[in-house]
């Protein structure tokens, strides 16, 4: 069964440190996707990047950036220079593409980015 | 292109009361889900429908429960009678086909409190 582990339930840095949101996942399938949500004060859910299993190419998007290791079955996120707008409830989801399995999400990292 | 759009927002209701969410997916968009968010479990999936025909409801709590999809442009989760434990943020959400690792966008959430 697929699982998706956020160690961290909160995290609380001062303005301009960077950051690095854990995530550990669990899956027996080769073929699966893995995305990060950001959950804001306002409580919507916001979409912040896809992957599949099969490229474990970095990516980084502005002071955002994505370390994918299917070796320690890690897909870490780090925000660099952080901001106050930052602070949000960060979920790291994983879906299996056998048997059209729907997402299932972590417990959530909060961060507080503290000016 | 319009996001999911949920109503209400926000609903106030007391125990025992018929409670409806409502939902529109995104034009287009094959898959609907309905998550609900609480302190206590996280986002967990409740049901998700293909093509308005239901899939898979074996997230949903239990016969107080149920949703609908008359429709590719409408939804409802309905709560009959309304129980104090059910208050939470319910979320709807859509994608297009699934098992392909496309993305799910989800709606603001329908905050739910029963008193």
């Amino acid at each position: 069964a697929q699982k998706v582990t956020q160690a961290q339930t909160e995290i609380s840095v001062v303005e301009k440190e960077d950051v690095t949101l854990d995530c550990v996942y669990e899956t027996r399938d080769t073929t699966y996707y893995l995305f990060w949500y950001k959950q804001p004060p306002s409580g919507e859910l916001v979409f912040l990047i896809r992957r599949n299993s099969f490229d474990e190419q970095n990516e980084i998007s502005g002071r955002y950036s994505w370390n994918f290791q299917k070796s320690t079955s890690s897909f870490n996120f780090t925000i660099t220079a952080s901001q106050v707008v930052d602070s949000a409830v960060y979920f790291c989801a994983l879906s299996e593409a056998s048997g059209n399995t729907p997402l299932v999400f972590g417990k959530g990292t909060r961060l507080s980015v503290i000016a | 292109d319009a996001g999911v759009i949920q109503s209400p927002r926000h609903e106030v209701t007391e125990m025992g009361q018929e409670v409806t969410l409502r939902c529109k997916p995104i034009s287009g968009h094959d898959y609907l889900f309905w998550y609900r968010q609480t302190m206590m479990r996280g986002l967990e999936l409740l049901i998700y429908f293909n093509n308005n025909v239901p899939i898979d409801d074996s997230g949903m709590p239990e016969d107080r429960f149920s949703a609908k999809m008359p429709n590719a442009s409408f939804s409802t989760l309905k709560i009959q009678p309304s129980e104090p434990r059910d208050s939470a943020v319910y979320f709807c959400a859509s994608s297009l086909v699934w098992g392909t690792g496309n993305t799910i966008y989800f709606g603001e959430g329908s905050w739910l409190t029963v008193v």
